[in-house]
């Protein structure tokens, strides 16, 4: 089944301690990007990649960090939380670009991180 | 860059009516407009979209109209159902370009 997999679905840490979000889709999409969603904002991006080793800064990269090794998997880094990056998180991946008329988005489950 | 606004932020309608999602972008550039539908606890997932160049879309009960010139567009759902209860996001951006700058989103709520 086509899909994007983000791991954990759940997550509750503390200021400071530093965690990866995982994404992996198994579409070989060239184009994978990191959205945050919060109330009253919709979504807003954080980061995007068009392809291995090619990585840019969206509307709200502060505090993250991305990497794309491999076409497959895009994780999301977060060195030091703060509690105003608790969120709602979602990877997303598309064959043509956030943009392409018949290459949608595809979205994963969504992670609900929450920063104490 | 692109800036987009989305009406109203909560929609409540009877079950058979129709509803109207209403958004604006700022950069007239901008020629590439998807709606994205969120039920509750799921993913965004692609319902309809639109190019400047095609003034109105339809998909059975939905449909999406553009109007360039006021840089405006809005989505449609005719004779609602329970199911249609979600949030719904609309977006804009220049095809090819590899940020979708979304609304706020709206809430549609379809009493039954």
């Amino acid at each position: 089944e086509a899909q994007v997999t983000q791991n954990p679905r759940y997550l509750i840490t503390v200021t400071g301690k530093k965690l990866t979000v995982t994404c992996s889709q198994n579409m070989n999409h060239e184009y994978m990007s990191w959205y945050r969603q919060d109330p009253g904002l919709g979504l807003r991006q954080i980061y995007y990649s068009m392809n291995v080793e090619v990585t840019d800064k969206g509307d709200v990269p502060e505090g993250y960090k991305v990497s794309r090794k491999e076409k497959r998997n895009f994780p999301l880094i977060l060195e030091s939380p703060s509690p105003n990056q608790t969120s709602l998180y979602f990877c997303a991946s598309s064959l043509g670009g956030a943009s392409s008329y018949n290459s949608p988005l595809h979205f994963g489950n969504g992670t609900r991180l929450t920063v104490t | 860059g692109e800036n987009v606004e989305q009406h109203p932020s909560t929609l409540s309608v009877q079950e058979g009516d129709s509803a109207v999602i209403k958004c604006t972008y700022s950069d007239s550039a901008s020629n590439y407009f998807p709606w994205y539908k969120q039920e509750l606890g799921k993913r965004p997932q692609l319902i309809i979209d639109i190019r400047s160049n095609v003034g109105e879309k339809k998909d059975q009960r939905i449909a999406v109209t553009l109007n360039k010139t006021a840089k405006h567009f809005s989505l449609h759902i005719t004779e609602t159902q329970p199911e249609d209860s979600a949030v719904y996001f609309c977006a804009a951006t220049v095809a090819g370009a590899q940020k979708l700058v979304f609304g706020q989103g709206t809430r549609l709520t379809i009493n039954p």
